[in-house]
């Protein structure tokens, strides 16, 4: 049984600098999220994919994120343009949604910790 | 729009000691409540969730959990208390496609 896998699961770049994190979610689970952590925060939800389409995003995925999920199946975050305050941890989930809310429950993986320089 | 509070910062407590650790949520909508655990450098990991039902919810390493509607609670509890419990707790309620999380609890247990 394989959970949701993140890489890198560091990255330490330079302010400017592109970055570009990936995210496997369980195998046939149609839904997939990204979420930000910043030190000691809860997660914040950033955007979620429902199979290939990207259905919501947050106000905090400026327009130097991009999130792209082309086959339904992995996922990638791409911060252009670095900065400091982008230091965070990265985390991803997924989940088997169905159409039913009250059965979805959201695996998380082991988060990708950026630090930007 | 809905928002989670955790009270509590960081609570101590000794090795077999029973704890608590405090969640409240408002919503305007029916909520679903979840606790993860996360611990260092680690994804969170689900401890439990109330969908519906028995007020009462059971999870995993001996931890439970009880939704309280009127007081828009959802206080997480364990009898007694291990060293490996030693973890950040968060609680989140999903009342549409995302979870809302709060500020977290770090659980220290001291020998």
């Amino acid at each position: 049984d394989t959970g949701v896998s993140q890489d890198p699961r560091h990255k330490i770049t330079k302010r400017g600098q592109n970055v570009t994190f990936r995210c496997d979610p369980i195998s046939e689970h149609n839904r997939l999220y990204w979420y930000r952590q910043t030190l000691g925060q809860g997660p914040e939800f950033l955007t979620y994919f429902q199979n290939e389409a990207q259905l919501e995003k947050s106000r905090l995925l400026s327009d130097r994120f991009s999130a792209e999920r082309p086959k339904g199946s992995f996922s990638t975050l791409e911060i252009q343009r670095t900065e400091q305050g982008d230091s965070a941890m990265y985390l991803c989930a997924s989940s088997p949604f169905n159409g039913d809310r009250l059965q979805e429950t959201q695996y998380f993986g082991p988060g990708t910790r950026l630090l930007v320089l | 729009a809905q928002s989670v509070t955790q009270l509590d910062s960081q609570v101590p407590v000794f090795e077999e000691a029973p704890v608590e650790l405090r969640c409240n949520y408002s919503s305007s909508v029916s909520v679903y409540l979840f606790w993860y655990v996360q611990y260092p450098n680690q994804g969170l990991q689900l401890l439990l969730k109330y969908l519906s039902g028995s007020t009462l919810v059971k999870g995993i390493n001996g931890f439970e959990a009880e939704f309280n509607k009127s007081q828009t609670s959802f206080h997480l509890r364990k009898p007694s208390v291990h060293i490996s419990d030693t973890a950040e707790y968060f609680c989140a309620v999903n009342a549409g496609n995302m979870l809302t999380f709060g500020g977290g609890t770090r659980l220290m247990v001291k020998p």
